[in-house]
């Protein structure tokens, strides 16, 4: 039984490009967030999807944005990427309603 | 404001004692709390959720307690191996189903 995916596992992009992350959340979850992890820092939450909704939101900019396929697998668009956006991107699954949450192994983004 | 604290950012001890971390949280009324463990690069892996009407809870050499009157949980890592040095995170929603807020984390270091 796979966990949770991520690709690619690291990325380097320049000042105002455009990223896109992906992530395939463990067999059996159906509800995908999206956290940004600065060094020395704990995850901070950016987003939720259920349903291929979002349903929460973090205190992020509108230049991060997702989305989420009918198989409950999600991408993380990252618009006019500033050097402040370097981070590890992590994405978690659970099953609705669970309090239990599963991370991937994140993507490194490194923005020069 | 709403906060979460971890005792310390690094604590290092002897092989075979018992690590103890501390986390604190004020202006929150969380449901749970939840355990994480990070190894450096590597995402967040779920280790135990204790909610508000639990005591404590164990698992193998893990122990958690989660005092709602102080505000505080301890994580106790028994008979402490080499292996257990990692970054240890705590998280708990704001109240509700609102997302997890997570703690900046303490680091372990097990020394043989």
């Amino acid at each position: 039984d796979a966990g949770v995916t991520q690709s690619p596992t690291h990325l380097i992009k320049t000042r105002g490009q455009q990223v896109t992350l992906r992530c395939s959340p463990k067999s059996g979850h159906d509800t995908v967030s999206w956290y940004q992890q600065a060094l020395g820092q704990g995850p901070q939450f950016i987003f939720q999807y259920y349903e291929e909704e979002e349903r929460q939101r973090g205190n992020f900019p509108d230049r991060f944005s997702g989305h989420q396929f009918p198989n409950y697998s999600s991408e993380l668009n990252v618009n006019a990427l500033l050097l402040g956006d370097s981070a590890l991107y992590l994405c978690a699954s659970k099953g609705h309603g669970a309090d239990e949450q599963y991370f991937g192994p994140g993507t490194r983004l490194t923005v020069t | 404001s709403q906060k979460i604290e971890q005792n310390s950012e690094a604590l290092n001890i002897q092989e075979g004692k018992t690590a103890t971390l501390t986390c604190n949280y004020t202006n929150y009324s969380p449901a749970y709390l939840q355990w994480y463990r990070q190894d450096p690069g590597r995402g967040p892996v779920f280790l135990l959720l204790i909610r508000e009407n639990e005591k404590e809870k164990r698992k193998e050499r893990l122990k958690v307690t989660f005092d709602t009157t102080l505000k505080q949980s301890l994580f106790h890592i028994t008979a402490s191996q080499p292996a257990d040095s990692a970054t240890y995170l705590c998280a708990l929603p704001f109240s509700g189903n609102t997302p997890l807020v997570f703690g900046k984390g303490t680091r372990l270091s097990v020394i043989a």
